[in-house]
């Protein structure tokens, strides 16, 4: 299958700063990248949708100038959380689909975010 | 209504049984059924994928769709300790919202040797 790689694994930052997490399909282009977020013992709620080249779609209640992602080229999204605070600790996830990998969704393997 | 309701578990079965993990779904217009598998602290991986009402096998996994019902089940044979993970069913509206998953709350199940 289409591999998705997510950098940094693990972060930990202090309140008030700014995270940037890297999302990448690394053989194959994604037209199209989800971000996810999940809680301890919590499923995954989708955040938002990205399409290379253009805004990201939000989902309800998400906040989209906290949470600013920016996909430029096809093969990497970007999600940076910004003025980070201990609630947005969590697990977030990131997904792509599109080229070769046609519509099925290959997630990366997370990045754990603890705040401060 | 929440749109999907899974099982919570926990399952805790011994190496070899059949494990029957379930889900039941109210919005008419998921289309696409998915099953994916996680691991602790890793991302989710498809496991099985299909859209239409009936069977779907492939090794010992066989993933069972009623869509007359609203219900989907997964069913691994021949559990092994391997498969303790997370699994969590998923689902695609289709049409404008292809691609927008939405997810059961999963059901954490342990394989015992």
């Amino acid at each position: 299958g289409a591999v998705v790689s997510q950098h940094p694994s693990w972060v930990i930052c202090k309140s008030g700063t700014s995270v940037k997490i890297e999302c990448r399909s690394l053989d194959f282009q994604a037209t199209t990248m989800f971000w996810y977020r999940q809680f301890p013992k919590q499923s995954l709620m989708l955040m938002a949708t990205s399409n290379e080249g253009s805004k990201a779609t939000y989902e309800q209640g998400v906040e989209k100038d906290k949470f600013l992602i920016n996909h430029a080229s096809l093969t990497l999204s970007t999600l940076t959380v910004t003025s980070a605070h201990p609630e947005d600790s969590s697990f977030y996830i990131c997904s792509a689909r599109g080229g070769r990998a046609g519509n099925e969704q290959f997630f990366g393997p997370g990045t754990r975010l603890t705040v401060l | 209504q929440k749109e999907v309701e899974q099982d919570p578990g926990p399952l805790s079965v011994p190496e070899g049984a059949i494990v029957s993990l379930n889900c039941t779904y109210s919005n008419s217009a998921f289309q696409y059924f998915m099953w994916y598998r996680q691991y602790s602290r890793k991302g989710p991986e498809l496991l099985m994928y299909t859209y239409s009402s009936g069977n779907k096998e492939d090794g010992r996994f066989t993933a069972q769709v009623d869509k007359s019902s609203k219900y989907i089940s997964l069913f691994i044979r021949d559990s092994q300790p391997s498969d303790s993970a997370t699994y969590l069913c998923a689902w695609n509206a289709g049409g404008t919202s292809y691609g927008k998953l939405t997810f059961g709350q999963g059901t954490i199940l342990t394989v015992h040797p």
